[in-house]
């Protein structure tokens, strides 16, 4: 059984602090990363995919790879009350037709005024 | 680009009735995903297709649930009939392939009482 592993939280961070959210994988073949933000009782939005190992940065967000480690995780700089949500992580299914993600059950952050 | 659009938005039905949620997914995009999200599992993969041929359906829970995509603009999801563990978010989301990561539908919120 693939897995993605996240912590559910809820991960709580001040205003203007670094939220860090991290992300596991059991499938050593898994080729793309992404990461979801999904805010309450909406769906989820694509803010970032990585699919080398490093770090990939966009605006305020960073994502970090470690296929070695297997571990993703994204960055979240000077955090807005408006990050609020739930974030999930996503990877591919290698070798699954066609290929299709597996979602993690999301970490929920709360960034405090 | 309207993105994907879902059908209804919310769903109230009584046990042992027929369900039918729809999906247009972004034209162009050749791969259609449906998911299921609750609290306790998350995103569950229903059933995906590509270029409408379904690809991977081991993710429908039993008999019960059935899914079509008749043509490149439309796929349905029908549960017959509905059970109250039945109960959850049913998104639909496309792709032009999973390297590209997922756009999700609004989804449709099931209730069944």
């Amino acid at each position: 059984q693939k897995e993605v592993e996240q912590n559910s939280g809820p991960l709580s961070v001040p205003e203007g602090a670094i939220a860090s959210l991290n992300c596991t994988y059991s499938d050593r073949g898994s080729q793309s990363f992404f990461w979801y933000r999904q805010y309450s009782g909406k769906s989820p939005e694509l803010i970032m995919s990585i699919y080398s190992n490093g770090d990939k940065e966009d605006g305020r967000f960073t994502a970090q790879l470690n296929k070695a480690s297997q571990y993703v995780s994204l960055l979240i700089r000077d955090s807005q009350p408006s990050d609020s949500a739930t974030y999930l992580c996503a990877v591919n299914n290698y070798g699954g037709s066609q290929g299709n993600l597996i979602f993690g059950k999301g970490t929920k952050l709360s960034v405090k005024p | 680009d309207a993105g994907v659009i879902q059908s209804p938005r919310h769903e109230v039905t009584e046990m042992g009735q027929e369900v039918t949620l729809r999906c247009k997914p972004i034209s162009g995009h050749n791969s259609l995903f449906w998911y299921r999200q609750t609290m306790m599992r998350g995103l569950e993969l229903l059933i995906y297709f590509n270029n409408n041929v379904p690809i991977d359906d081991s993710g429908m829970p039993e008999d019960r649930f059935s899914a079509k995509m008749p043509n490149a603009s439309f796929s349905t999801l029908k549960i017959q009939p509905s059970e109250p563990r039945d109960s959850a978010v049913y998104f639909c989301a496309s792709t032009v392939g999973a390297n590209y990561g997922y756009t999700f539908g609004s989804g449709t919120r099931l209730t069944v009482v």
